[in-house]
């Protein structure tokens, strides 16, 4: 079975500070990772995916993800916050096929002026 | 290029009751899932539809059905409505020749159950 634990239901930073956002999963086989952003009353947006390439993954609006398979993490970062970075992040692992993501329960993060 | 569309944007029901949601895919994609948003959790696979038929399901009853239609559209269906079903349902569309792995989300309906 696979899982995802995102540690820090709310996070908060200051304007221009280092985000960091805590992803751990449990995959029984190689798995397939997936940071995901949620706007107030979207849905969710990709912002990056490891597939087994390049352990450090690059995204969108200046995100980033390193997979450590020792520590079985994929956690998020950006370097510098920006007040519209403020949103919801979801990490999530999928199956082989793609047929199945698991959604962990999501961090909330706040980005103080 | 529309993305994925759900409708309605919102909606009401009472205990009991049925409620079909519906999606229409990006353009090019075959492939439409749908999940289950509670307040203040991750979203839930409830299913997956390609080529018309149910190609997986996620931990949901049976109560929770679903329907994909030639033009790659689909329904989700739920009967007998319980107030543990109130969330946010999302669809999600990918190409299943494509990259599969990429979900394009729908903003989602919210459905309140009173």
């Amino acid at each position: 079975a696979q899982s995802v634990t995102q540690l820090g239901s709310h996070v908060s930073v200051s304007e221009g500070a280092l985000v960091l956002l805590r992803c751990n999963y449990s995959s029984s086989v190689p798995p397939y990772l997936f940071w995901y952003v949620q706007y107030p009353n979207q849905g969710l947006q990709l912002l990056l995916k490891y597939t087994s390439a390049a352990t450090l993954v690059k995204g969108i609006n200046g995100f980033e993800a390193e997979f450590k398979k020792s520590e079985t993490s994929f956690h998020l970062t950006k370097p510098s916050a920006h007040m519209s970075d403020a949103a919801e992040y979801f990490c999530a692992v999928s199956e082989y096929n793609f047929n199945k993501f698991y959604f962990g329960s999501g961090t909330k993060l706040n980005v103080k002026p | 290029d529309a993305g994925v569309t759900q409708s309605p944007t919102h909606l009401i029901k009472t205990r009991g009751q049925q409620v079909t949601l519906r999606c229409s895919p990006k353009s090019g994609h075959d492939t439409v899932s749908w999940y289950q948003q509670a307040l203040g959790q991750g979203p839930q696979f409830i299913f997956q539809y390609y080529e018309e038929e149910e190609r997986q399901r996620g931990n949901f009853p049976d109560r929770f059905s679903g329907h994909q239609f030639p033009n790659y559209s689909s329904e989700l269906n739920v009967n007998a409505l319980l107030l543990g079903d109130s969330a946010l349902y999302l669809c999600a569309s990918s190409s299943y020749r494509g990259t599969n792995e990429k979900l394009f989300f729908g903003s989602g309906t919210q459905l309140s159950v009173l």
